[in-house]
């Protein structure tokens, strides 16, 4: 069983709407990364932090997509306008540490459909 | 733009037999992989890792690393009918630390 917990596991949209979802990491991961794995299962890197701050995020995700990861909160991607190329399923993973060698420790995700 | 293409696309085998896994970089900064394995409706779940050159192997699993070439595979041996899922090979950079996933292998174990 996954001990990352992402919520919710789907996520209806109309077009336009807001889009949130959540995910709790492992404990004692500090470090957490979103992926969208799209209906051909490619994966996208979109965002990682360590504790608070980001490390790493792609351009679109500058746009449309924001997240965060607060103290004593769980960590959160929201897409402000959904499109119905958004329509994926969202994968947090959290892993030890930032070196190479970490491996990704992934929740079960959020099938978003955008309508 | 980074790649890790994995072959064949997709896969049968008899329960039992032996699945046999591929997965090339393009990129000679990916120096660490890994296997994940993921069934419908779940997350990936990471198989094994591997760093060096040569052979891994933990239970039916076995990984094979050629860092000259950029090849790595995944042999799966007694295959059971558990085993059917999507195998993602992926890898880090070790400059950026980006993990890149494969484009996945579908494998059916036929009972």
């Amino acid at each position: 069983n996954s001990k990352v917990i992402q919520t919710p596991r789907y996520l209806v949209k109309g077009q336009g709407q807001k889009a949130k979802m959540r995910c709790i990491p492992e404990k004692g991961h500090p470090v957490v990364f979103w992926y969208q794995q799209n209906k051909n299962n490619e994966f996208k890197f979109l965002i990682n932090f360590q504790n608070q701050e980001v490390l790493q995020q792609i351009d679109m995700t500058e746009k449309r997509f924001s997240a965060e990861c607060p103290s004593n909160s769980p960590c959160s991607l929201e897409i402000q306008s959904s499109e119905a190329g958004d329509s994926a399923l969202y994968l947090c993973a959290s892993s030890r540490d930032i070196p190479s060698a970490e491996t990704l420790y992934f929740g079960s995700g959020t099938r978003l459909t955008v309508l | 733009q980074q790649k890790v293409q994995q072959s064949p696309e997709s896969l049968s085998v008899p329960e039992g037999g032996m699945a046999s896994l591929n997965c090339t970089s393009s990129d000679r900064n990916f120096q660490y992989f890994w296997w994940y394995r993921q069934h419908s409706g779940e997350g990936p779940k990471a198989l094994m890792s591997i760093f060096s050159d040569g052979d891994k192997k933990e239970g039916r699993f076995t990984a094979h690393l050629n860092k000259a070439s950029l090849h790595v595979s995944l042999h799966i041996r007694d295959s059971q009918p558990s085993d059917s899922a999507l195998y993602f090979c992926a890898a880090r950079d070790s400059n950026t630390n980006k993990v890149v996933f494969g484009t996945g292998t579908r494998l059916q174990v036929l009972p």
